[in-house]
């Protein structure tokens, strides 16, 4: 059973250029919804984690800059900037945060890859 | 410098062969878990382990946390288990820190 959804799955940026990236959560038991980024060298890096609608994260790392919105109890988007090295961007949800009482797993999207042009 | 360093960096096995990789914490932390990249680029997570042994399959984490370490052992190895295996802590001093390593690469032949 998929959990949650990425799109898109792909995508070439211009450079300068902004995208917008969604994750549709299919199950309500794992609220707790992050962004992951792995770069070129396979280097895995935590992001955000949004738990309440409404709330928003603005980060800056070295090759991109990041805007993430938890938009519904089911939607986490984010607004990549000024991305100068390509990345693959990935969500996950588990039953809680991070070393919460609850945590128990994560669950991983299929994840996001971008390119520059 | 790396906050998570992994060992060993790649390995090769035959199958039914067993295999231990290592993780190690330059500074203290409040827990750790281990997850799983297969060669496609999805990822899984293996095991959240903040303390002591977990047992999933053919899969056994320890976490020793005064010891800044925690290992992964694979059993019976098959080459499905060819992938990548990464750890990553969060760290106990400032909000939400969580580092990677860098990942061991196994590769497990028929």
């Amino acid at each position: 059973v998929t959990l949650l959804e990425q799109n898109p799955r792909w995508r070439l940026v211009p450079r300068g250029q902004a995208v917008n990236l969604r994750c549709i959560l299919k199950n309500s038991q794992y609220p707790w919804m992050s962004w992951y980024q792995q770069d070129l060298q396979k280097q895995l890096q935590w992001l955000f984690t949004l738990r309440s609608p409404g709330d928003k994260e603005v980060k800056s790392l070295p090759g991109a800059d990041y805007l993430a919105t938890r938009v519904t109890d089911t939607e986490l988007r984010l607004q990549v900037a000024n991305m100068s090295q390509g990345r693959t961007l990935y969500c996950t949800c588990s039953a809680d945060v991070w070393g919460g009482a609850g945590q128990d797993t994560q669950y991983f999207g299929p994840g996001t890859r971008l390119l520059v042009l | 410098g790396q906050q998570v360093q992994q060992s060993p960096a790649s390995l090769v096995l035959q199958e039914g062969e067993n295999a231990e990789l290592q993780c190690n914490f330059s500074t203290s932390l409040n827990s750790m878990q281990w997850f799983y990249q297969r060669p496609g680029g999805s990822l899984v997570s293996l095991f959240y382990n903040p303390s002591g042994t977990k047992q999933s399959g053919r899969l056994t984490s320890t976490t020793v946390i005064k010891e800044r370490r925690s290992s992964l052992h694979i059993s019976s190895s098959q080459t499905t288990d060819s992938g990548t295996y990464l750890c990553a802590m969060e760290r106990s001093t400032g909000y939400q820190n969580f580092y990677f390593g860098k990942g061991t690469s196994l590769t497990v032949i028929p």
